[in-house]
């Protein structure tokens, strides 16, 4: 069993569609959670971040932990063609030296047709 | 554009070649990190660099794997003797870090590898 699971899809939705994306995972170290927005061909691009349990909203988008379930969610409201791509999330046991050692899902590809 | 920046964006090599890549941090960024990513899985983790030292390894960075940090700026991955397995999407990142802090990673676009 992998440590962070994630549903790689596809999902496709309608443009204006509320999409709901989620990752769970076994570790309970992990302390910092991200998603990541991954287009064709190109690297991970960072979307959120964020630390222990609770929500952060930042524009269309809202993340949610919920670490006595080890169940993280993003959430993307009015969603446009220009969201199509895979999501990652990714976590990581602690802010010291090993932040940048991620634990990444596989990423769910996402298609919003208009 | 000053972000992370990879080269090349593509690399086709025969099985038993040596391919090296090479990437360039943020200039203000002192950490580094190398993963791979395969097709329809998430990035995974290989080495990560604090200035020129190499901090951690994965068990993933079998010994024809070396990386390289010279002078703590841009960073090389060479690959000896490739294997069809090696294909995959090489992914470079870069952090700062200050004390016991660490900001996320912002990724490169990576090197694309095929072996044939």
């Amino acid at each position: 069993q992998k440590e962070v699971e994630q549903d790689p899809g596809p999902l496709s939705v309608p443009e204006g569609a509320i999409v709901s994306l989620n990752c769970t995972y076994s570790n309970s170290a992990f302390q910092y959670f991200m998603w990541y927005r991954q287009y064709s061909r190109k690297g991970p691009e960072l979307l959120m971040y964020t630390y222990s349990s609770g929500n952060k909203e930042d524009g269309r988008f809202t993340a949610q932990v919920d670490k006595s379930s080890k169940y993280i969610s993003l959430f993307i409201r009015d969603s446009q063609p220009s969201d199509s791509a895979t999501y990652l999330c990714a976590m990581s046991p602690d802010r010291g030296s090993t932040l940048g050692r991620l634990y990444f899902g596989r990423g769910t590809q996402l298609t919003v047709w208009p | 554009d000053t972000g992370v920046s990879q080269d090349p964006r593509h690399k086709i090599t025969k099985r038993g070649q040596n391919v090296t890549f090479r990437c360039d941090p943020i200039s203000e960024h002192n950490r580094l990190y190398w993963y791979r990513q395969t097709l329809g899985q998430g990035p995974e983790f290989l080495t990560y660099f604090q200035n020129e030292a190499q901090l951690e390894k994965s068990r993933l960075l079998s010994d024809r794997f070396s990386a390289e940090r010279p002078k703590g700026s841009f960073s090389t991955l060479e690959i000896q003797r490739t294997e069809q397995g090696d294909s995959a999407m090489y992914l470079c990142a870069s952090s700062f870090s200050v004390g016991q802090g660490d900001s996320p990673l912002h990724f490169g676009n990576g090197t694309r590898l095929t072996v044939t």
